[in-house]
């Protein structure tokens, strides 16, 4: 069975750091692409990042919204993904989902972890 | 950046309706078309994939439809658990993903 869980999220102060991390199972983990994914309170969903791993090398994409604030990494030893996030700003707090790429769509996703900034 | 459209925000029908989504892009996307279903408190669900395909254990009354910059997704018949939220989403030149604002399906 596939699974994706999320944890690391938490209460930050604006400017503050924070670190989630994707345990996933079930699955040949270096064979996906993966993505991470917001949703702020009552509001849609927002892409923020993927991060590919091909023959050629990793490639890694970013929403302008996070673009040199966030870091996304994965450890396939670890069958694991993570989010980097550095100066946090109100408006990043959202439920954080990562999710499974594959081509063009997210067919699975975890269950998501809260991210509050606040002061 | 493509932006996708989705109507109406908020659809109110009764059970055994037929409910009809749309998703409006604004410029030609290719068939990497995806749809979603959220209920309050979980996550998102991949409904269908590549316009028309039904992903895996998705009933046979939700359909997919459409090309070019106009996506429709089709519940031919409302079930209890189908009132939820429908996102549209697409994959832009590999290097961004876009979801639309959603289409909230709710008893009338």
């Amino acid at each position: 069975e596939v699974q994706l869980v999320e944890s690391g999220g938490g209460f930050v102060q604006p400017g503050g750091s924070l670190r989630l991390s994707c345990a996933a199972s079930g699955f040949t983990f270096s064979g996906y692409e993966f993505n991470w994914v917001r949703q702020a309170p009552g509001k849609g969903l927002e892409w923020i990042s993927n991060i590919n791993h091909r023959n050629t090398g990793t490639t890694i994409y970013y929403a302008d919204s996070v673009k040199g604030r966030f870091t996304i990494s994965r450890d396939n030893a670890k069958n694991s993904l993570y989010l980097q996030m550095n100066s946090l700003r109100a408006d990043d707090t959202s439920v954080y989902y990562c999710a499974r790429g594959n081509w063009g769509r997210m067919d699975y996703w975890g269950q998501g972890t809260l991210v509050t900034v606040s002061s | 950046e493509i932006v996708l459209t989705q109507s109406p925000a908020t659809l109110s029908l009764s059970p055994g309706e037929r409910a009809t989504l749309s998703c409006r892009a604004s410029q030609s996307v290719s068939s990497y078309l995806a749809w979603y279903q959220q209920k309050p408190g979980q996550a998102p669900r991949l409904l269908i994939y590549d316009v028309s395909n039904r992903a895996n254990g998705i009933p046979a009354r939700f359909s997919g439809s459409g090309s070019g910059t106009d996506f429709t997704l089709t519940i031919s018949s409302l079930e209890p658990e189908d009132f939820a939220t429908y996102y549209c989403q697409q994959r832009n030149n590999w290097s961004s993903w876009t979801f639309g604002q959603g289409t909230k399906v709710e008893i009338k």
